[in-house]
């Protein structure tokens, strides 16, 4: 069973470019959670989606946006890149069975913002 | 502003002790709790969450977590840890009204064989 795949894996943009970021959940899980990781601010949590509608978003900026798909793929796209976007950014999709849930995260994109 | 806390930066354990790691949360409405665990040079991975019901949740790994309420804590327990147990683990709150999920800054758990 392949687990969260996202894309790319590292990226390296300058200050005011935008970027989009994808991920890849694993099959049948309809929920994709994206977060940020940096040494400074720890982790965040960005949004979640779930059957392509947004159900939970953290405290980010307008910049910072995401879509799902009808096959459960994600994107997330920053605009107007700042130095302070640089950071790994973290995709995990999960399955909800009663009260039970199973998520699984990605290896993550490092994004660089020079 | 709401705030999840995890007051041990670094716990260093011998293998068959047992372990608490304290979390702790400033929101007094209904929260769903998380803790994660990151092993070296792999992915993050839920350990276990609490929606509600049983206070006392059971996780993987032989992991528990119990939410008191009247203490705005999570605290994760493990009676007796491995080597295999050092990582980083966090804790994670996610906010009813506003679904909002704020995680702690992580405990460094350190298990010497």
């Amino acid at each position: 069973k392949a687990g969260v795949t996202q894309t790319p894996r590292y990226l390296i943009k300058t200050r005011g470019q935008q970027v989009t970021l994808s991920c890849s959940p694993i099959s049948g899980h309809r929920s994709v959670s994206w977060y940020q990781q940096t040494p400074g601010q720890g982790l965040q949590f960005l949004f979640e989606y779930f059957s392509e509608t947004q159900r939970n978003k953290g405290n980010f900026p307008g910049r910072f946006s995401g879509r799902q798909f009808s096959n459960s793929r994600s994107e997330m796209n920053v605009s107007t890149l700042e130095l302070g976007d640089s950071a790994l950014y973290l995709c995990a999709s999960s399955r909800t069975s009663g009260n039970q849930e199973t998520q699984y995260f990605g290896p993550g994109t490092r994004l660089l913002v020079l | 502003a709401q705030s999840v806390s995890q007051h041990n930066h670094h716990v260093i354990l011998s293998e068959a002790a047992s372990l608490e790691l304290g979390c702790n949360y400033s929101y007094g409405g209904t929260v769903n709790l998380f803790w994660y665990v990151q092993y070296p040079g792999q992915h993050l991975q839920l350990l276990l969450k609490y929606f509600s019901g049983d206070p006392l949740v059971k996780g993987i790994k032989g992991f528990e977590a119990e939410f008191i309420k009247s203490k705005f804590s999570f605290n994760l327990r493990k009676p007796s840890v491995q080597w295999s147990d050092t990582a980083e683990y966090f804790c994670a709150v996610i906010l009813y009204n506003n679904n909002d999920m704020r995680f702690g800054a992580g405990t460094r758990l350190t298990v010497k064989p």
